[in-house]
């Protein structure tokens, strides 16, 4: 049982360049999230999704697009990155929420913009 | 503005002692409460929660407490071992099933 998959661990873009972040969940949870994490914060909701076809922002939404054409697949897209995206990412599943059903979390993207 | 806060980023004890890792949050609408932990280069893994229904929660060495009145809540471990040693993150969500709200985070040191 994998549970939630991210890929790549790490990356290094230049600032315009465009990227997607992976994650894949293999517990058939209907709610997953994207989260990053800075220096000395804690983590930030980017956008969440509730089931297939349905995506909502979160409190960063900004310069990410989402994504969820199946319940197992999550990709976070940066269009253009800039250097205050460098940042760690994590994504997330529950079954249908963050309360009650606690989330798993991936082991995170380390995404260094230049 | 911080809507959890965690005001101590480290916290060092001694084996077999109690760890006590405190959290204030402002938003009168949080009701449920949970805390993560988190080792270097993993993600966080869910440790405990609490409804705000209730004002004390336990799960083996692990006990977190709910005050309302005061909008603070506090995790214990007794006793702490260095396995424990990670940080600590405190969470609130409230209004929403969908969105989680983080502290900062505290470092918890268990000394051998």
């Amino acid at each position: 049982n994998a549970g939630v998959t991210q890929t790549p661990k790490f990356q290094v873009l230049k600032t315009g360049q465009s990227m997607t972040l992976q994650c894949a969940q293999d517990m058939n949870h209907e709610y997953m999230s994207w989260y990053r994490q800075d220096p000395g914060m804690g983590l930030r909701l980017i956008h969440y999704s509730v089931g297939a076809g349905i995506t909502d922002q979160g409190e960063v939404p900004n310069g990410y697009n989402v994504s969820r054409s199946t319940t197992e697949d999550f990709p976070l897209r940066l269009l253009s990155a800039a250097p205050s995206q460098t940042s760690v990412y994590f994504c997330a599943s529950s079954y249908s929420g963050v309360t009650n059903q606690p989330q798993h979390f991936g082991d995170g993207t380390r995404l260094s913009i230049l | 503005d911080q809507q959890v806060k965690q005001n101590s980023p480290s916290l060092s004890v001694q084996e077999g002692r109690i760890s006590i890792l405190n959290c204030d949050y402002t938003n009168s609408m949080f009701d449920y409460f949970l805390w993560y932990k988190k080792y270097p280069a993993e993600g966080p893994t869910f440790l405990i929660s609490i409804s705000s229904i209730k004002d004390k929660n336990e799960d083996g060495r692990f006990t977190v407490f709910l005050n309302k009145s005061a909008k603070h809540l506090s995790l214990h471990i007794v006793p702490s071992q260095p396995g424990d040693s990670a940080v600590y993150f405190c969470a609130a969500s409230g209004g929403s099933n969908y969105k989680l709200t983080f502290g900062k985070g505290t470092l918890l040191t268990v000394n051998p």
